[in-house]
């Protein structure tokens, strides 16, 4: 299986921006999604939106268009989420996971061990 | 956006007694055309990611112990811990992948040791 390693916690100001990279290691990196899934403290889990970096469009829920960018840099393995205008709600834990469907996306048999993203004035 | 919901939202059982836990979908997530369920459960212990345990609503993963097992079709699935570890206490959570984007999950279920 692959391994993916997120980049580390982050405070942010509210209104401000937040990019977390997520390196994947011991697999094919183009041809499988990579989404982003956040968790807010003691609540369930949210699937944010992903991408085939073979295709390169990324796909969002709803709730975050407008406001998160997943991109990945294939001549590093690594994918990335931005999330701006960034408020207290934000407030959470964010994975990245990793499908093992060739050039689809499905279920999530890799995640990263999570990053936390605390919204604070 | 298909919206999952699952019940109970907590259950405590027994050590080595069966544990049930549901999910219902908003619609379907049986393709038709491969005749195959988009739905997945995911086990989450405190501090950790997720971890895979059924695909296709009854494929268990690999390493995954026989003693969990997916059933189910169409908008209606459950997982089931035939004998009920002390490791197996947890947040449960089902997921479909029918819809794009938006792979939904359900709100999770936790599970205790009586």
């Amino acid at each position: 299986q692959v391994q993916l390693v997120q980049s580390g916690a982050e405070v942010k100001k509210p209104g401000s921006s937040v990019k977390v990279s997520c390196k994947a290691s011991g697999g094919t990196f183009s041809s499988y999604a990579i989404s982003w899934v956040r968790q807010a403290p003691g609540q369930g889990l949210e699937w944010m939106g992903g991408i085939i970096p073979i295709f390169g469009t990324a796909n969002y829920a709803q709730k975050f268009q407008g406001r998160v960018t997943i991109t990945t840099d294939e001549s590093t393995s690594t994918a990335y989420m931005e999330l701006s205008s960034l408020r207290s709600e934000d407030t959470a834990v964010y994975y990245c996971a990793r499908s093992p469907l060739l050039h689809s996306s499905g279920w999530y048999d890799s995640w990263g061990q999570g990053t936390l993203v605390t919204v604070s004035s | 956006d298909i919206v999952m919901t699952q019940s109970p939202d907590s259950l405590a059982v027994s050590l080595g007694e069966r544990a049930t836990i549901n999910c219902k979908s908003s619609q379907s997530v049986l393709y038709s055309s491969n005749n195959k369920n988009y739905l997945a459960w995911y086990q989450q212990k405190p501090g950790q990611p997720p971890k895979l345990l059924i695909y296709w609503a009854s494929t268990r993963e690999s390493g995954v112990p026989d003693r969990f097992s997916g059933s189910g079709s169409g908008t209606d699935f459950t997982l089931t811990i035939s004998s009920l570890q002390a490791e197996d206490v947890a947040v449960y959570y089902c997921q479909q992948y029918y819809s794009t984007p938006g792979f939904t999950f359900g709100p999770g279920t936790k599970v205790d040791i009586k």
